[in-house]
C-alpha cells in the first residue's frame, strides 16, 4: 500500500514550452501533496505545499507564476512548469501526505529542458 | 527555523562491517525525526522514523537509529553492512504540529553509502 505514482517519469522538452507532471497517491488519499526539486547530487528542496481545493503555499524564492501547482481532487496534483528553461532542468519529486507523520514519495520525474 | 545537518558527504564501509550516517538536528520543539533512502534516479524510501517512545527505532531493511536528545542526534546504523545497501540516505526532521501543513520536512544535505564487498 501507500504507493505514489508520478507521469511522465522523464520528459525532454524545448526552451520556452511548458511541462505538466502528475502526482498521484494510488490507493491512498491524501489532502496534501508536497512538490520539491533535486539537483544532482545534492538534497531536496521544498518547493511548494499542495492542498486539495485551495492555492499551494509556496517555498520563497519560488515562482508561483512559473511552477504552477493544482490539486484538483484527493489523489492527484499537478505541477506545470511554465515557459521552461535549461536552467529548470531537474529532478521533480512529489510526495503525499494522508496523515500526521506519514509522507510518502513518488519515484520522481526527470526534467530535461534544451 | 528547523534544520538538519549530515556531516558525512560519503561513507565508506566493507560488507559484513557495521556502519553510522550520521544526523544532527536543530529545532525549536519537538524534533519528529525520519530516514529515507534513495536509489539513483528514483524517489526516496522510507526507512523509519522517531516519533515518540523508545529512542531505538527499528525501520526496514534492518535498519535501525538512535535518538539522543541531549545530542540532539539521530544516526542511522546497521550491523552488518551489504552491497545492496549502497545508496543515497537522507535524515529529515519535522516539527511537531497540528495540521498537515505541519508535514513538511526538511532533509539534510544526504549521504553517500558505499559498501565494498
Amino acid at each position: 500500500g501507500a504507493v505514489v505514482s508520478q507521469h511522465p517519469s522523464w520528459v525532454i522538452c524545448k526552451s520556452g514550452t511548458s511541462v505538466k507532471i502528475e502526482c498521484r497517491s494510488l490507493d491512498f488519499q491524501a489532502t496534501t501533496m508536497f512538490w520539491y526539486r533535486q539537483f544532482p547530487k545534492q538534497s531536496l528542496m521544498l518547493m511548494a505545499t499542495s492542498n486539495e481545493g485551495s492555492k499551494a503555499t509556496y517555498e520563497q524564492g519560488v515562482e508561483k507564476d512559473k511552477f504552477l501547482i493544482n490539486h484538483a481532487s484527493l489523489t492527484l496534483s499537478t505541477l506545470t512548469v511554465t515557459s521552461a528553461h535549461p536552467e529548470d532542468s531537474s529532478f521533480y519529486i512529489c510526495s503525499a501526505s494522508p496523515r500526521l507523520h506519514e509522507q510518502y514519495f513518488g519515484p520522481g520525474t526527470r526534467l530535461t529542458v534544451t | 527555523a528547523q534544520s538538519v545537518a549530515q556531516p558525512e558527504d560519503q561513507v565508506n564501509v566493507a560488507e559484513g562491517n557495521p556502519l553510522t550516517v550520521k544526523c544532527t538536528y536543530s529545532v525549536s520543539g519537538n524534533p519528529y525525526l525520519f530516514w529515507y533512502v534513495q536509489y539513483p534516479n528514483r524517489g526516496l524510501q522510507f526507512l523509519l522514523k522517531y516519533i515518540t517512545g523508545d529512542n531505538l527505532v527499528k525501520g526496514s531493511y534492518g535498519f535501525e537509529a538512535e535518538f539522543n536528545k541531549s545530542q540532539t542526534s539521530f544516526h542511522l546504523k546497521k550491523p552488518s553492512a551489504l552491497v545492496s545497501d549502497s545508496a543515497l540516505y537522507f535524515c529529515a526532521v519535522r516539527v511537531a504540529v497540528n495540521n498537515n501543513a505541519g508535514n513538511m520536512l526538511t532533509f539534510g544535505g544526504g549521504t553517500r553509502l558505499m559498501v565494498k564487498p
